[in-house]
């Protein structure tokens, strides 16, 4: 079964400046997804960005970027020029590329507080 | 497009006492989940649908849970009796057969006294 780590429960950043968050995931699968999710307060789960495994390129929207580490099964999250509004909590998520499953398997969770 | 829609936002029910769940996917979209949130905890699956048939439901309590998705559309979650450890914010997606993306709704955030 596939495991999700987050070791980062909270996290702390000054508006404007560059955060990471981290994540860790154990598979024995070669082709799948990864995700970045956001949760604010309203608890819904906001999809930031994704990552298919087969691809060496990491993936970037706007000020978020990811340090995809396939050998190393990590998985990080850069957000740049951090506003306010980020303030939330993330979820680092695995999801099989077979099949007709596609359930994700989440990580505990980063709680991100943004200090202006 | 309209989003999940989810109802009701939140419960509270005493322990042993039955609780439904209401859950409208995005129109046309044929994949369902139910996830449930304990506090501090990511999402777990408990079941997924593909129209009307259930694709995985191998972590569904089924001597309490019980769900159905009458016509591939809407979806009703059900525990009967609720305990204490059911207490959580529980969240129904969707997202179409064959992509990877899904739309979460707003959860339902249940407290079992």
């Amino acid at each position: 079964a596939q495991t999700v780590t987050q070791s980062q429960p909270e996290m702390s950043v000054q508006e404007a400046e560059t955060v990471t968050l981290s994540c860790t995931y154990d598979t024995s699968e070669s082709d799948y997804y990864l995700f970045w999710y956001k949760q604010p307060p309203s608890r819904q789960m906001i999809l930031v960005i994704r990552q298919e495994a087969y691809k060496q390129q990491n993936a970037t929207e706007n000020r978020f970027s990811v340090n995809f580490q396939k050998a190393a099964k990590s998985f990080s999250l850069k957000i740049s020029d951090s506003q306010l509004g980020d303030a939330a909590m993330y979820f680092c998520a695995y999801r099989s590329s077979g099949g007709s499953n596609y359930k994700l398997t989440f990580g505990k969770g980063t709680l991100l507080t943004v200090n202006p | 497009e309209a989003g999940v829609a989810q109802s009701p936002r939140y419960k509270i029910i005493e322990k042993r006492q039955s609780v439904a769940f209401w859950c409208n996917p995005i129109s046309g979209h044929a994949t369902l989940y139910w996830y449930q949130q304990i506090l501090g905890q990511g999402p777990k699956l408990l079941i997924q649908f593909q129209n009307n048939g259930v694709v995985d439901d191998s972590q569904l309590p089924k001597d309490r849970f019980s769900a159905e998705r009458l016509k591939g559309v809407d979806s009703t979650l059900k525990i009967q009796p609720a305990k204490l450890e059911d207490s959580a914010v529980y969240l129904c997606a969707s997202s179409p057969a064959v992509d990877y993306g899904y739309t979460f709704g707003s959860g339902t955030r249940l407290t079992v006294v």
